[in-house]
């Protein structure tokens, strides 16, 4: 039982390029978040999924488009990288009926 | 959805029990108050929820005063490990559609 996985752990971008942050979870939850923390600062949510083939945005949208192809699997796609997207970035899940979320170990992005 | 509010941050020593206190004023009625808890390079950690008066458990304790504006989580005895990032959510759980919004939360610092 792995919980949640995020894949890369870190990934360094040029401006421009475009690349898909891949967020997994095995516990068999409906709902999963995309947040990103910049440093010294709380999360913001930029997606999320109430289940298989469903999103919403979140505080944060915009550069970011995501799809949630089943319910194991999440994936976050930054289209064309700007240096201000550089953060952390965290993928989470959550059992209907329990405010508890469970959160990956993070993907540091840094786009140049 | 409903705001919170929280202190920057706090300072205390160990052995010392610690009360951060989060205000919602908006909360809805069917929402529930939930804490975490994040360590730096990590993801948030559940730490505990409560609906209304006292919850318990064993890492800490949570007071909800009756008319649910504000609540304060209790953390006994603390230790140098206990220094984190504290986060005070409020939300309803029972739909999978809920949007979590984390806010900048309450950096604790334990001392010596």
């Amino acid at each position: 039982n792995a919980g949640v996985t995020q894949t890369p752990k870190f990934q360094v971008l040029k401006t421009g390029q475009s690349m898909t942050l891949q967020c997994a979870q095995d516990m068999n939850h409906n709902s999963m978040y995309w947040y990103r923390q910049d440093p010294g600062m709380g999360l913001r949510l930029i997606y999320y999924s109430a289940s298989e083939g469903t999103t919403d945005k979140g505080e944060v949208p915009n550069g970011y488009n995501v799809s949630r192809l089943n319910k194991r699997e999440f994936s976050l796609r930054l289209e064309s990288a700007a240096p201000s997207q550089t953060s952390v970035y965290f993928c989470a899940s959550r059992r209907e009926g329990y405010n508890e979320q469970f959160f990956g170990p993070g993907t540091r992005l840094t786009v140049l | 959805l409903a705001k919170t509010t929280q202190p920057i941050s706090m300072d205390s020593y160990e052995g010392q029990e610690v009360n951060i206190t989060c205000s919602h004023n908006n909360i809805a009625t069917n929402d529930y108050i939930t804490w975490y808890q994040q360590f730096p390079s990590q993801g948030p950690r559940f730490i505990i929820q409560g609906y209304k008066t006292k919850v318990t458990n064993e890492v800490a304790s949570l007071f909800i005063p009756a008319d649910r504006k504000s609540s304060t989580l209790s953390l006994p005895r603390v230790s140098l490990s206990d220094t984190a990032v504290y986060y005070c959510l409020v939300g309803f759980p029972y739909s999978s559609a809920s949007k979590i919004i984390f806010g900048s939360g309450t950096r604790l610092s334990i001392r010596p």
